[in-house]
């Protein structure tokens, strides 16, 4: 089992561009979640997805968007990036959000210029 | 806005002696984990505690839960070097499908 893999692990936007950062898992989980993680804070949550085809907003979602077409994939499309989504870009996997225990990837780092 | 609040923010001990990191919420739980974060990496889960239970073990790990005083805390015994890194308590606010997390606490073991 891979777990949750995360791509890219860097990347270098320009303000104003786009990009998706691509999140899989390969555990059959039905709850899968972003957050981002600011120097010096905790981790925060952009968007949640209790199974294929249900995305919510967590408490940072502006400026994100998010899909859900297959249990196993979960991306997170910027549409026009801003400096002040430089950050580090976690991805989750949970069987089930009620009996706890993420499954995190190793993050995905972007600096937006 | 951030459901827990960890304190202290940063803890500096040496090798062998405890570890104890306290976290703060706000709304009612359902259950309440720490996590743990190398420098760099992602989160690993450590303990899972319910809201109707007021402490859980695992291995040096000893958490307790007071849902009255909304907090809970985290003793690490016998700190080894290894146990370097932050950690994190996270609560599913007000028992939904959010998982939120607090700002961590940064634990420095010195050997």
């Amino acid at each position: 089992n891979a777990g949750v893999t995360q791509t890219p692990k860097f990347q270098v936007l320009k303000t104003g561009q786009s990009m998706t950062l691509q999140c899989a898992q390969d555990m059959n989980h039905e709850y899968m979640s972003w957050y981002r993680q600011d120097p010096g804070m905790g981790l925060r949550l952009i968007h949640y997805s209790v199974g294929a085809g249900i995305t919510d907003q967590g408490e940072v979602p502006n400026g994100y968007n998010v899909s859900r077409s297959t249990t196993e994939d979960f991306p997170l499309r910027l549409l026009s990036a801003a400096p002040s989504q430089t950050s580090v870009y976690f991805c989750a996997s949970s069987y089930s959000p009620v009996t706890g225990e993420l499954f995190f990837g190793e993050g995905s780092r972007l600096t937006v210029l | 806005s951030q459901q827990g609040e960890e304190d202290p923010q940063a803890l500096s001990i040496q090798e062998g002696e405890n570890a104890t990191m306290n976290c703060s919420y706000k709304t009612s739980i359902n259950n309440l984990q720490w996590y743990r974060q190398n420098s760099g990496r992602g989160l690993v889960h450590l303990i899972l505690i319910r809201s109707n239970e007021r402490e859980k073990h695992s291995g040096r790990l000893r958490v307790t839960l007071d849902t009255s005083k909304k907090s809970s805390s985290l003793l690490i015994t016998a700190s080894r070097a290894a146990d370097t890194a932050s950690y994190f308590c996270a609560t599913d606010e007000g028992g939904g499908f959010k998982t939120i997390f607090g700002a961590g606490t940064r634990l420095f073991v010195k050997a």
